[in-house]
């Protein structure tokens, strides 16, 4: 069976700042890896996969995550926070063929700060 | 034009009562899913529907009852709501023969059960 951990609860950065959030997988096979985003009262959105092509994959929003399977790691980053970016972010992980069973973390909270 | 849509968005009832979440998805999708989000907003697959037939269920209990008339609707039934019933349950789509596992998901339905 397949999990992840998110490190970190709540991240807090200030407007300008990087962004990490850190995301840690396990699977006995070879994972698909997403970070989904959820603004409050709202649904999830995809803000980016990886699904075995390119290791480092870009996204909507000026966010990417590199998939590191020494490490078992899919940290998201940005660059440059912005204040919309404020939003609980969960990283999640399936294998195939799933169909669509994805397993979550637990969700990161970002606040970020003027 | 709501790619995934819910209804109703707000749901509170008393114990003991029966309830209904209707989700209908204009994508085309073939697949179609239930997930639950507690309190501590930890996200759990429920239900997978794929071409109208059950391939998911997570060991949800018996008073929970998943109904697919057809591939664009995917309705979610209730009996005898419990207080541990009380989530925001989220219906998601996606193309099962595209590989990637990408779900689309509706905007929630908050359940309170009083």
């Amino acid at each position: 069976a397949q999990s992840v951990t998110q490190l970190g609860s709540h991240v807090s950065v200030s407007e300008g700042a990087l962004v990490l959030l850190r995301c840690n997988y396990s699977s006995s096979v070879p994972p698909y890896l997403f970070w989904y985003v959820q603004y409050p009262n709202q649904g999830l959105q995809l803000l980016l996969k990886y699904t075995s092509a390119a290791t480092l994959v870009k996204g909507i929003n000026g966010f990417e995550a590199e998939f590191k399977k020494s490490e078992t790691s899919f940290h998201l980053t940005k660059p440059s926070a912005h204040m919309s970016d404020a939003a609980e972010y969960f990283c999640a992980v399936s294998v195939l063929p799933s169909y669509g069973k994805l397993t979550f973390g637990q969700g990161t909270i970002l606040t970020v700060h003027p | 034009d709501t790619a995934v849509s819910q209804t109703p968005k707000y749901l509170v009832t008393q114990m003991g009562n029966d309830k209904s979440i209707k989700c209908e998805q204009n994508l085309g999708h073939d697949t179609m899913y239930w997930y639950k989000q507690d309190s501590k907003k930890f996200l759990k697959i429920m239900f997978s529907y794929n071409n109208k037939e059950l391939i998911i269920n997570e060991t949800v209990p018996n008073r929970f009852s998943p109904k697919s008339p057809d591939k664009a609707h995917l309705n979610l039934h209730i009996n005898s709501l419990e207080l541990g019933d009380s989530a925001v349950y989220f219906c998601a789509s996606s193309q099962a023969s595209s590989g990637a596992n990408v779900l689309t998901f509706g905007a929630g339905s908050r359940l309170t059960v009083l």
